[in-house]
């Protein structure tokens, strides 16, 4: 099975900040890379897929890049509603694991 | 608009199981296919399989296999996820996605939360 590591797994930041958050896995998975956003008592959101592209209706501060092993989710300038935590996924192979999400908080 | 509207909360006593449905609208069932992902209190998203309308076969997380059932009835436009032989630690929100041919969860249910609880 693929293995999906996230780092950091918390970040403090505030409004306004960018910030990175970086997603590995344990093998190859080409561009089979997707990122969501998970709010408590929502349903997760999908922000970016294939790596890089970004979902209709997500706002474009949101950024996505890498491929093969090593990817990075980009915020380029944090809003409050940005505050929740975040997954990457790989669809590059059966079974679709998830990263351990990285919780992005208010400083 | 497709949307997937899934059951309500469960409560369950342990070695009991559990069927949590998930009915898609705005969109023929057999176009879309279906995975299942859940989230215990204070973890992560955990992938546990997918149904593929295209052939009619499933794919199990390794860890539910012999537990998990995945099914779809065409003829309501509904996907069902039962659960057997539960354990407290199976308590966690449910969810249903839909996936795209790029591999991404473009649509979720609204998650269904399964208590097991003696």
């Amino acid at each position: 099975d693929i293995q999906m590591t996230q780092s950091p797994s918390s970040l403090s930041a505030s409004v306004g900040d960018r910030v990175t958050i970086t997603c590995r896995a344990s093998q190859s998975i080409s561009s089979y890379l997707s990122w969501y956003q998970h709010s408590p008592g929502k349903a997760p959101k999908l922000l970016i897929y294939a790596a890089s592209s970004l979902q209709s209706g997500v706002p474009s501060r949101f950024s996505g890049s890498g491929s093969g092993t090593d990817f990075t989710l980009t915020i380029s300038s944090l809003q409050p509603e940005d505050f929740a935590t975040y997954y990457c996924q790989q669809s590059y192979i059966s079974p679709y694991s998830f990263g351990q999400g990285t919780k992005l908080e208010i400083k | 608009q497709v949307h997937l509207v899934q059951s309500g909360a469960e409560v369950k006593k342990p070695g009991a199981s559990v069927r949590v449905s998930c009915k898609v609208s705005g969109y023929t069932l057999t176009g879309l296919s279906k995975h299942w992902v859940r989230q215990a209190p204070g973890k992560g998203l955990e992938w546990m399989g997918n149904f593929d309308p295209e052939d009619g076969e499933t794919i199990y997380a390794r860890k539910f296999q012999g537990r998990v059932t995945l099914t779809e009835d065409t003829s309501t436009d509904t996907a069902y996820m039962e659960l057997s032989s539960l354990r407290f630690e199976d308590t966690a929100v449910y969810y249903c996605a839909s996936v795209r041919a790029d591999g991404s969860f473009d649509l979720w249910g609204q998650g269904t939360l399964v208590t097991v609880s003696s």
